[in-house]
């Protein structure tokens, strides 16, 4: 089946560093979203990429979808204690019913 | 500000007993995903409607979970009966479509 993973698990930062999370798939996809659940919160919906290359800015949010749409990155520049949380990719494979798998998720945490 | 609701917020069982959970989607969201969250297996997906049908639940254990949409504003998690490796954070999302997804408040469960 279908696979998501990211990496790394766990990131440690020192408050105005940058972090970026990795998510790769098994199986080349239609598009990728990208989610942050909070500690003790859950999962938000923060954006969704379609087309191969993309590149799409939040504020100090950049997020990429690799050329063959089997991989993706969320690079944040200085980062804040308020990034803190666990970020989630999830995967649309192509073709039959739209099929969400979600990956393994990215805890972050800041040192203020 | 439309959102996901479920009930109840938290529930502690006892092994055996049968638990139920409930969620209300987004009005005019025709997809619902009930997910299960452990510290363990990250986000599992348990089952996938779309339009009140079941899609997908091949992540549910069959032989205890169950789930249903009675319907379009009540999606019900039924474990009948309860053990402790049960024990975790129950989310429900709903969507317009499978790739944006807007998660509940989760239940959290606790099976002594």
């Amino acid at each position: 089946g279908q696979q998501v993973m990211q990496i790394p698990q766990y990131q440690h930062v020192q408050e105005g560093e940058d972090f970026t999370t990795y998510c790769n798939s098994s199986t080349t996809l239609s598009n990728i979203q990208w989610y942050k659940q909070r500690p003790g919160g859950h999962p938000v919906f923060l954006i969704q990429l379609v087309k191969s290359g993309e590149v799409k800015k939040q504020k100090r949010l950049t997020f990429q979808f690799g050329e063959a749409k089997k991989n993706s990155s969320l690079h944040i520049t200085a980062t804040q204690t308020t990034d803190v949380g666990t970020y989630f990719c999830a995967g649309v494979k192509s073709g039959g019913y739209q099929k969400v798998t979600f990956g393994t998720g990215t805890k972050l945490q800041v040192i203020p | 500000d439309a959102r996901v609701t479920q009930t109840p917020r938290h529930k502690v069982t006892e092994m055996g007993q049968e638990v139920t959970m409930r969620c209300q989607p987004i009005l005019g969201h025709n997809t619902v995903f009930w997910y299960r969250q452990t510290m363990m297996q990250g986000l599992e997906l348990l089952a996938y409607f779309r339009n009140r049908a079941p899609l997908d639940d091949s992540g549910m254990p069959k032989d205890r979970f169950s789930a249903e949409m009675p319907d379009a504003t009540l999606a019900t998690l039924k474990i009948q009966p309860s053990e402790p490796r049960d024990s975790a954070v129950y989310f429900c999302a709903s969507g317009p479509r499978p790739d944006t997804q807007y998660f509940g408040p989760g239940t959290r469960l606790t099976v002594l």
